[in-house]
């Protein structure tokens, strides 16, 4: 069984660019949550998406956008990059919406300069 | 007021003693509730789910919900050296499948 695998691991990029970030669910699983997590913070929700659709979004601008492809894969993108939105970027992938149990890949940590 | 709060730390416990750690949560709607490790450097990892009241045991591990006082905790029995690390608190808030981390303890395993 293979577990949730991001990438890339490290990103730098400066003010102003667009980033992608990728993200693989574990096998079996539908559904992918995205967090931010900063230096000395738990993990804050993003956004999910179930089935391909967005299913809940935290409070984070719109220039956070999101992706899930038929293979439950998904894509985090984020325009307009700002100093603050350098971070862990965290993926959890999970299967059985009512327990809410979600399992995290190794995360990507992006650095705005 | 935080949605979910835990002491950050750091805790400092002697190795062969049980450590305990606390988390209130705010939305008394709330129904699953996670604990997971975090490793410097390393993303979570989940060691414990809890859906009702009462305990939960696992191994050296047992969480304890009481939904009344909007209270879950962590115990480790035994601990080791190799539990030093970061102890997130979740939980589910009900209105939608959100779930909200606290900022995590510090937790120190003096040798």
């Amino acid at each position: 069984e293979t577990g949730v695998t991001q990438s890339p691991t490290h990103l730098i990029k400066t003010r102003g660019q667009q980033v992608t970030l990728r993200c693989s669910s574990q096998s079996g699983h539908n559904t992918v949550s995205w967090y931010q997590q900063a230096l000395g913070q738990g993990p804050q929700f993003i956004f999910q998406y179930y089935r391909e659709e967005e299913n809940g979004r935290g409070n984070f601008p719109p220039r956070f956008s999101g992706l899930q492809f038929p293979n439950y894969s998904s894509e985090l993108n984020v325009n307009a990059l700002e100093l603050d939105d350098s971070a862990l970027y965290l993926c959890a992938s999970s299967f059985d919406t009512s327990t809410k149990e979600q399992f995290f890949g190794p995360g990507t940590r992006l650095t705005v300069l | 007021q935080k949605e979910v709060e835990q002491n950050s730390g750091p805790l400092s416990v002697p190795e062969g003693a049980i450590a305990s750690l606390n988390c209130t949560y705010s939305d008394r709607g709330s129904q699953s509730f996670f604990w997971y490790r975090q490793y410097s450097g390393k993303s979570p990892e989940l060691i414990m789910s809890i859906y009702s009241n009462g305990d939960k045991e696992d191994g050296r591990f047992t969480a304890q919900l009481n939904k009344a006082s909007q209270y879950v905790s962590l115990l480790i029995r035994d601990s080791q050296p190799s539990d030093s690390a970061t102890y997130l608190c979740a939980v589910n808030v009900n209105r939608d499948d959100k779930i909200i981390f606290g900022k995590g303890t510090r937790l120190h395993i003096l040798p």
